[in-house]
Order: C-alpha cells, then structure tokens, then sequence
C-alpha cells in the first residue's frame, strides 16, 4: 500500500532564514506530487503541483520555491522565511484523476 | 474559476443526532467531487469519491450524495469520534488535476 511522510512535524524559524520541508511517497511510481498551505478558516492554497521529475509548476506567486529531484520526493524551500510564510504545509500525491492522499503537515511558524 | 461552498462553518450535534453537511459548487466540467475528514494538526484522510449526480456512497455512519449543484455529507447517530472538520472539494475537467477545496464544516459531537 502507499505511504506518505512528511517532516518534520513542527518548525519554528527566525525570519529570513532559510527553510526545508520534505515529503516521500512509498508504494507508487511517477505519483503527481502537490504542496498546499492551509491557513485558519481557509481551504487549502494549492502552492506548487508536480507530474514528474524536475516538472514543477506554480499556482501563486510568492516567497517559495518547490523541486522534485527524484520520482517520489518533493521538497518545499525558502531562501529566506517572511513572517507571512507561517502556516500549516501539507503534501499529498495522487494517481492521475484519482483522489489525493495527503501527509500529516508541517507546522511553521516564523518568529 | 471553480469555487466550493461549505455550510455551515460549524456544526455541535448531540451524540445520536443526525443531521447533513452541505457542499455546492461551480466548476465547468465536473470530473470528480471528494469528502475528506481532518482531525486537528492532521492532514485530510480521503473518504468518498462522487462522479455524477444521483450517486451515493457509504461508509459507517456518513453517507455523501451528489446533485449537480451540491453534495451533501449525512451523519446517522453520530458519536464523539465523528467529531472533526470535513472538506468538501472538486475536480474539474481537463488535462491537469486540480483540485479546489471548500473551508470545512467543523463538526463537534457532544456524548
């Protein structure tokens, strides 16, 4: 069956610094990979999707960057965090038109 | 653009009493609408898939039915462990999964 993990689990972080976030998938190949935000009282904010290796699109401008270096690992980064950057991440994968399947997120908060 | 509309925001039941959750959407071309349940600091676990109007799923005590308006979640005698936020999103047509999420219903069961 597939997995997802995510990490880390929490993160406090100082304003501009910069920021990591991974997320793996087990028990799939050439999964689309997604990264949302989820704001208090928001649905999720699709961030960045990816159908395949180093193909990354982006669905709003911002202080973020995502890649996808191998099949079933993508990764959320910064080079320097903005206090507006706090929130909860969540990654999730998907087998063409079926339903997304998402990790249990990232809390970052930006102090 | 597709948009999801969830109500209500919040809903507090009595342990046993049953009551329904309300997604309507716009989107050209439905491909797919999905229910999805998110417990606090937890990424949404998948529950129902729906495809076309008339459609109904079941698992435990939720049942989710499709118009092509509007979905609705049916909660039977629900208990405490119901308790969490559901999402209701939609899948539009074309060659690129997105996926459009509502806010959530934050539902409490009350023993």
């Amino acid at each position: 069956s597939q997995t997802i993990h995510q990490w880390p689990a929490t993160l406090v972080q100082p304003v501009g610094s910069p920021l990591s976030l991974e997320c793996t998938v087990e028990g799939t190949s050439n999964p689309n990979l997604y990264w949302y935000r989820q704001a208090a009282g928001r649905g999720l904010q699709l961030l960045f999707y990816s159908v395949g290796i180093g193909q990354i699109s982006s669905e709003v401008p911002q202080n973020l960057s995502a890649s996808r270096p191998q099949d079933r690992q993508f990764i959320l980064s910064s080079k320097k965090l903005l206090l507006s950057d706090s929130g909860f991440y969540l990654c999730a994968w998907s087998e063409g038109n079926q339903p997304q399947h998402f990790g249990d997120g990232t809390r970052l908060s930006i102090l | 653009e597709d948009q999801v509309t969830q109500s209500p925001e919040a809903l507090r039941l009595q342990e046993g009493e049953s009551s329904s959750l309300n997604c309507s959407y716009t989107v050209s071309g439905l491909r797919g609408l999905f229910w999805y349940r998110q417990d606090p600091g937890k990424g949404p676990e998948f529950l129902f898939t729906l495809y076309s109007a008339g459609e109904e799923k079941e698992k435990e005590r939720l049942k989710a039915t499709l118009t092509k308006k509007e979905s609705f979640l049916h909660i039977t005698a629900p208990k405490p462990e119901d308790s969490a936020t559901y999402l209701c999103a939609v899948q539009a047509g074309g060659g690129y999964q997105k996926v459009t999420f509502g806010t959530g219903t934050k539902l409490q069961v009350i023993p």
